[in-house]
């Protein structure tokens, strides 16, 4: 029930078009939900994040989409550029004494052709 | 911008040995977290800690494996015994508050291999 499912394990784009990452969630207690990038050799930086009383949060060219009924977010990237190719996480985690315990989606790498 | 900082980088360590892995939170920040990562797989909670104490720890986080403040900026994990599953991207990170809605800002990682 705290598993959070992250696909496509891994996705090719091709500079200015959209990439659309995926998670699914079980646990209902979750109410935050943040996206992570890591490039290789750093440690996960936070990109975006959303609470579920919202259904979407848009930063520049990156968007939440959330589907509270479905407990599945979405995050997308428009007119993705070759710096955005990273590994990409979707996490989520509940409030109170819980919170830093964020539960991780197994990520995606996106590779971003020129 | 502010960051967290771990030493060191990486460690090789025999079978059985202590390791201590350093961490060095954003200044003003109350709250202190590890996290690991072993190859290939996603990131999992280990431990968060604040005022001084253990808040939430994961069934990974046993008897061998232990946090501390030893001052007033540093923030250490130390695995007493290790083992070779325990090699892993060990990731310190921190967050202003522990409320929904501050940043959880990650260190660089410290990559550590048990041989």
């Amino acid at each position: 029930q705290q598993q959070v499912k992250q696909s496509p394990q891994s996705l090719i784009v091709q500079k200015g078009g959209i990439s659309i990452i995926n998670c699914a969630y079980e646990n209902t207690a979750f109410d935050y939900f943040p996206w992570y990038q890591q490039f290789p050799g750093k440690g996960p930086a936070l990109l975006i994040a959303i609470r579920p009383d919202v259904s979407e949060k848009k930063e520049g060219r990156f968007t939440i989409s959330f589907n509270k009924s479905a407990k599945q977010f979405s995050l997308h990237i428009m007119d993705s550029q070759p710096g955005d190719s990273a590994t990409y996480f979707c996490a989520a985690t509940s409030g109170g004494t819980s919170y830093g315990k964020l539960t991780f989606g197994q990520g995606t790498i996106l590779t971003v052709h020129p | 911008e502010p960051e967290v900082t771990q030493t060191p980088s990486h460690q090789v360590t025999q079978m059985g040995q202590e390791v201590i892995l350093r961490c060095v939170p954003i200044s003003n920040h109350l709250y202190f977290y590890w996290y690991r990562q072993i190859l290939g797989q996603k990131v999992e909670f280990l431990v968060s800690f604040y005022n001084n104490e253990i808040s939430e720890k994961s069934e990974i986080f046993d008897d061998q494996f232990s946090v501390e403040r030893p001052d007033g900026s540093n923030f250490t994990l130390k695995i007493r015994s290790t083992k070779l599953e325990d090699s892993a991207m060990y990731f310190c990170a921190s967050s202003p508050q522990g409320s929904v809605g501050n940043t959880i800002y990650f260190g660089e990682g410290s990559w550590l291999t048990v041989v």
